[in-house]
């Protein structure tokens, strides 16, 4: 079974360019979640989404950065315009909708940004 | 708001060392879960543990172990006889609640293993 997949794996753009990031989570993972870690610092939760619909998106930083998850399947981060603060390494992870006990996050192997 | 903290940045040890990383977490919930993750050089987070606020047990598994104490909230990771390979960036997380809500990291510890 495929696991997670993040393209592209490395991405460098110049301040004030549109990057966007694309994650494809484990078929069937109604979960998916967006986390990223800058400048060394700890792992940010980003958003979560539950099959198409945005259940927390509280860790967004701010309106320049737009997720989407057309149809439940894949899931596409944009940043527009990039500043140099969002560069990072930016990781998606997905798990199943189980209704009880632990649902298991599984990560992907995260896009490097970084921004000039 | 949940919350956690490893205080050490950055622990160098030559090989065959045991070394043990902190950390401490904030929560309200009563039902939560605790994580390690090891993130190598080539970027990629590995899952290590997991642990449930019900289960106070410690865990060994071949040089790791695991130390869950709600007392001191704490959560603390040690590695016996460490290798070079285990040169890595561990996280530790928390989850709140029963197991859909995100993972909320500390700020990770770099664990150099010298030859």
């Amino acid at each position: 079974e495929a696991g997670v997949t993040q393209f592209p794996s490395h991405s460098v753009i110049e301040k004030g360019q549109t990057v966007t990031l694309r994650c494809d989570p484990i078929s069937g993972h109604d979960n998916l979640y967006w986390y990223r870690r800058v400048m060394g610092k700890e792992i940010k939760f980003l958003l979560h989404f539950v099959k198409e619909s945005k259940q927390d998106e509280s860790g967004m930083p701010n309106n320049r950065f737009l997720a989407e998850r057309t149809g439940g399947t894949y899931s596409t981060l944009k940043v527009q315009p990039a500043e140099l603060e969002d560069s990072g390494v930016y990781f998606c992870a997905s798990s199943q909708g189980l209704g009880v006990g632990y649902n298991e996050q599984f990560f992907g192997p995260g896009t490097r940004l970084t921004v000039l | 708001a949940q919350k956690v903290t490893q205080a050490q940045t950055e622990i160098s040890v030559v090989e065959k060392e045991d070394v043990t990383l902190d950390c401490v977490y904030e929560t309200r919930d009563t039902t939560y879960y605790l994580f390690w993750y090891k993130q190598p050089p080539s970027g990629e987070l590995v899952f290590l543990i997991r642990r449930n606020s019900f289960d106070e047990q410690n865990e060994i598994s071949g040089r790791y172990s695991w130390n869950f104490q709600k007392s001191t909230s704490s959560f603390n990771f040690t590695i016996t006889a460490s290798q070079v390979v285990d040169s890595a960036v561990y996280f530790c997380a928390l989850s709140e609640g029963t197991g859909r809500r995100a993972l909320t990291f500390g700020s990770g510890t770099r664990l150099q293993v010298q030859p």
